[in-house]
């Protein structure tokens, strides 16, 4: 099945500077790959999606890159702000099989 | 997490009792979803359900048990047998692939 690694387990940047956690996946049919944001003692949150026929989707200050040769994909947050403080999941899945989770990143934004 | 509640937030239970957390949905989807969150961990699949009246085991489902009777509730029981129920859990749904999550239900077993 689906195994999917996720880099950095913890990630501290300075306020303003850009933020990239990276997973890697195994199964070369898997064709969705979103990105969740959890916030202390809060359901994840998802911040942005992409799809194998794409290799990067913007939306404001985050990015998603995906190199389904090299099967990993990244994280890209621009311009960080203290609010982005939180837990990041990745996560990879194929057609209607289920979602498999990376282990998280705890982005830390110091001011 | 839009139109999806569970309930209680916190929920605590003397150990060997059974335990149900409820799930309900507004949004009218069919596909729902239930996993269990350690600390410092990803999310575990314990049981999903892509219809009415049926339901399917995920990774992590000894000890659980599920019931899908209406379309808007997918209520998750964590029995006696589960040897270490305390755990973040979180039920979801899913729309063309997309997962939504709830705010999630924290269980802890004294």
């Amino acid at each position: 099945g689906e195994n999917v690694e996720q880099h950095p387990s913890t990630l501290s940047v300075q306020e303003g500077d850009s933020a990239v956690i990276k997973c890697t996946y195994s199964d070369s049919a898997s064709n969705y790959f979103p990105w969740y944001k959890q916030e202390l003692g809060k359901g994840p949150q998802l911040i942005i999606d992409i799809r194998s026929n794409v290799g990067e989707k913007k939306d404001q200050r985050i990015a998603v890159t995906l190199n389904k040769t090299a099967k990993h994909f990244s994280l890209h947050i621009t311009e960080t702000q203290p609010e982005d403080s939180a837990v990041y999941f990745c996560a990879a899945k194929q057609g209607a099989q289920k979602l498999v989770f990376g282990q998280g990143t705890r982005l830390t934004i110091n001011p | 997490d839009g139109g999806i509640t569970q309930s209680p937030k916190y929920l605590f239970r003397k150990e060997g009792q059974n335990v149900t957390l409820s799930c309900e949905q507004n949004l009218n989807h069919d596909a729902m979803y239930w996993y269990r969150q350690d600390p410092g961990q990803g999310l575990r699949l314990i049981y999903y359900s892509q219809i009415v009246n049926d339901f399917q085991k995920g990774d992590i489902a000894e000890g659980y048990s599920v019931s899908r009777e209406k379309k808007e509730s997918f209520p998750l029981t964590v029995t006696s047998a589960q040897k270490n129920p305390t755990a973040f859990y979180l039920c979801a749904i899913e729309v063309y692939n997309e997962q939504f999550f709830g705010p999630g239900t924290r269980l802890t077993v004294l």
